[in-house]
């Protein structure tokens, strides 16, 4: 069974503070995702990775970065968090190439007071 | 401009009805469409299409391409209140639909 896991399910942050969201999944996948999940938006892609140490940004990556310095490990970092970061957060990963299944975390809900 | 539409955006049906969710997309160069069923958590996989015309069954749930109008469809028949959910279209691993919401009433 592949296992996706994210270090938080629950998070509360201050507007201004720095915010890590870790991903870790144990099938050695080569593609890892992060997304975020909105009412009326449905998710959207914020950067993936295809490779350690490789990322591309996604459709909003604006106030997000990313590390990938470990195959099984894709960190979400908010530089400055602020309030309209407040949204759900799901990683995924999947193996190389185009189309192939993403199999998703049970996601990160965030609060950014 | 999405590139990818769903709908209807949300269905109320009686359990025992057949529901059928559409999914639009504008993209031609892509090598998949995948529908996802999220309920309370994150998503999980039902169906990866790649072909046009080939149907993809599991139990009550069937799903099918037509690359040359650009569309799938996902059918649910004998629908179930465990069916209620938000089901997802998304093409290859990076463009998501907006997703149905699907509740089904006893």
């Amino acid at each position: 069974d592949v296992k996706v896991t994210q270090s938080s399910r629950y998070l509360v942050k201050r507007t201004g503070e720095k915010v890590f969201l870790e991903c870790v999944q144990d099938m050695d996948h080569e593609n890892m995702f992060w997304y975020r999940q909105d009412p009326g938006l449905g998710l959207r892609l914020i950067y993936f990775s295809y490779d350690v140490k490789m990322k591309e940004k996604g459709d909003i990556p604006e106030g997000y970065s990313v590390s990938r310095e470990k195959k099984e490990r894709f960190s979400l970092i908010l530089e400055s968090a602020s309030t309209n970061q407040t949204s759900m957060y799901l990683c995924a990963s999947s193996f190389s190439g185009w189309g192939e299944t993403q199999y998703f975390g049970p996601g990160t809900r965030l609060l950014v007071l | 401009e999405d590139k990818v539409v769903q709908s209807p955006l949300s269905l109320v049906v009686h359990e025992g009805d057949t529901v059928t969710l559409n999914c639009s997309y504008e993209v031609t160069n892509f090598r998949s469409l995948l529908w996802y069923k999220q309920e309370k958590k994150a998503p999980t996989f039902l169906f990866m299409l790649t072909s046009s015309g080939i149907e993809k069954k599991s139990g009550r749930l069937s799903s099918i391409l037509d690359k040359k109008e650009l569309f799938s469809i996902l059918n649910i028949t004998a629908t179930q209140t465990g069916d209620s959910a938000i089901y997802l279209c998304a093409l290859s691993r990076l463009v998501f639909g907006k997703g149905t919401r699907l509740s089904v009433i006893a």
